[in-house]
């Protein structure tokens, strides 16, 4: 079975704090994705990566960054949390870049509360 | 642009009752594949089905079936004989390629509870 693993379920940071939020798959996937799930809002991509050191911005990119140093590991970065952050954060990846037809894996999420 | 929209927020019924979760989608690809995923409380989406573009077949899993007309740009979900063990969020999403990554389009989700 793929496994999609978060970190953390639930974190609390205060405002301003730098946080890390990191995703390790194990089935040599190309693609990760970082969503952040909102109530009415559905998920929304923050960053996505097809490849080792390569980003690309989603649809709300500002107040984050992201890190991937090895295929297998996606790290998401709030440069400094802000109250607005307050979210879930899920993390999924597939296969195959260019190819539609590619269900993608999610892990379990992580509730963050920035205080 | 690729849009999806899940116009049902929340549905609510009593088990063994049908139910239908509408999803209405955009998009200018002629090549495009449609997603539905279920978020049970413990937080993990799990992937249900996915139909490309040029397959209208309806199709049927057990209890669950899946209606996809191209004509009204909708791809919705059905189950029958609703059990309490269905009640999740269901996400319809949308599959389109940007800079050669795939990349889903998210609706906004219909939180569907079973009451006993």
């Amino acid at each position: 079975d793929v496994k999609v693993t978060q970190s953390s379920r639930y974190l609390v940071k205060r405002t301003g704090e730098k946080v890390f939020l990191e995703c390790v798959q194990d089935m040599d996937h190309e693609n990760m994705f970082w969503y952040r799930q909102d109530p009415g809002l559905g998920l929304r991509l923050i960053y996505f990566s097809y490849d080792v050191k390569m980003k690309e911005k989603g649809d709300i990119p500002e107040g984050y960054s992201v890190s991937r140093e090895k295929k297998e590991r996606f790290s998401l970065i709030l440069e400094s949390a802000s109250t607005n952050q307050t979210s879930m954060y899920l993390c999924a990846s597939s296969t195959n870049p260019g190819l539609l037809n590619t269900e993608a894996f999610f892990g379990q999420g992580t509730r963050l509360t920035v205080v | 642009a690729q849009k999806v929209t899940q116009a049902q927020t929340e549905i609510s019924v009593v088990e063994k009752e049908d139910v239908t979760l509408d999803c209405v989608y955009e998009t200018r690809d002629t090549t495009y594949y449609l997603f539905w995923y279920k978020q049970p409380p413990s937080g993990e989406l799990v992937f249900l089905i996915r139909r490309n573009s040029f397959d209208e077949q309806n199709e049927i899993s057990g209890r669950y079936s899946w209606n996809f007309q191209k004509s009204t740009s909708s791809f919705n979900f059905t189950i029958t004989a609703s059990q309490v063990v269905d009640s999740a969020v269901y996400f319809c999403a949308l599959s389109g390629t940007i800079q050669g990554a795939q990349k889903l389009v998210f609706g906004q989700g219909t939180r569907l509870t079973i009451n006993p």
